[in-house]
C-alpha cells in the first residue's frame, strides 16, 4: 500500500464550486504539505503543517484553505474554484532528520490530484 | 526568496548515453534532494544528500552535494527508456523550514 495517498485522483468541477482534496499518510510523519504544479513548471507550496495544531501559509495560499484533522490527514479546500486553479496538486510528508546541529527534511510525495475547473 | 537554478531545462539524448544535470543557488543549503516525476504522477525521491562533498549513488544514478554547499549535480549513466521523465532538485536553506524546488529538467530518450 502507498505511504501517501490522495483522493480524488482526478476531479472536474465548475467555477464557483467548493472542492476538497484529501491526503492521508501512513508514514507516521508530523509534517505535511500541499503543493501545486502547473504544466511545465515546478512545485509551488500552498500550505504546510508541522503538527496537528500548526498551519502555515506557503507561497500561493490565496484562494485555498487547509485543515489538519489528525497527524495522518491533511485536506486542501478551494472555497470557490476558478479556472486558473486548474493544476496538479500534490501532498507531501516529511519528518525532520537530525543533522549536524540542524534538522533537515526529506519530503515524500503522494500520487497527485489532477483538478480541472471549467 | 531563495531560488534554485536548474539546468538544462530539457535534454534529448540517445539510449545508452550518460546524462548530467545540476542545480545552483546563491544561498547555502544543508540538504539537497533529487526527485524524478513520471507524467501524471508525484515526484519520487531518488537521492538525498546531507553533507557538503557527499557523493551518493543509487544504481545508475550518482549525485553530489557541492563542497561550497551552493550546488549539486545528478548523473545518470547508460540511460534507458524508463529514465524518461522530469528530474527536480530541491534544497533546504540553512536555517529554513521549507524546501526550495528547481524548475525541473525534462529528459527525453531516443531509442
Amino acid at each position: 500500500d502507498a505511504d501517501v495517498t490522495q483522493t480524488p485522483r482526478n476531479r472536474i468541477t465548475k467555477t464557483g464550486k467548493r472542492i476538497m482534496l484529501e491526503c492521508s499518510q501512513t508514514k507516521g510523519h508530523d509534517r505535511m504539505y500541499w503543493y501545486r504544479q502547473d504544466p511545465g513548471l515546478g512545485l509551488q507550496l500552498i500550505y504546510y503543517s508541522f503538527d496537528v495544531k500548526d498551519i502555515n501559509k506557503g507561497e500561493i495560499s490565496d484562494g485555498y484553505s487547509v485543515s489538519r484533522q489528525a497527524q495522518a490527514k491533511f485536506s486542501l479546500s478551494l472555497e470557490s474554484a476558478i479556472p486558473n486553479q486548474t493544476a496538479l496538486y500534490f501532498c507531501a510528508t516529511s519528518d525532520p532528520r537530525p543533522g549536524t546541529g540542524e534538522t533537515t527534511d526529506t519530503q515524500y510525495f503522494g500520487p497527485g490530484t489532477r483538478l480541472t475547473v471549467l | 526568496g531563495q531560488q534554485l537554478n536548474q539546468s538544462p531545462q530539457s535534454m534529448f539524448i540517445q539510449e545508452g548515453e550518460d546524462v548530467s544535470m545540476n542545480c545552483t543557488s546563491s544561498s547555502i543549503f544543508n540538504t539537497w534532494l533529487w526527485y524524478k516525476q513520471d507524467p501524471g504522477e508525484g515526484p519520487v525521491l531518488l537521492i538525498a544528500l546531507y553533507k557538503a562533498g557527499e557523493l551518493t549513488s543509487n544504481g545508475r544514478l550518482t549525485a553530489q552535494f557541492g563542497i561550497t554547499r551552493k550546488d549539486s549535480f545528478l548523473n545518470i549513466s547508460a540511460s534507458i527508456p524508463s529514465d524518461v521523465g522530469i528530474y527536480f532538485c530541491a534544497g533546504q536553506v540553512k536555517g529554513a523550514q521549507k524546501l526550495v524546488f528547481g524548475q525541473g529538467t525534462r529528459l527525453t530518450i531516443n531509442p
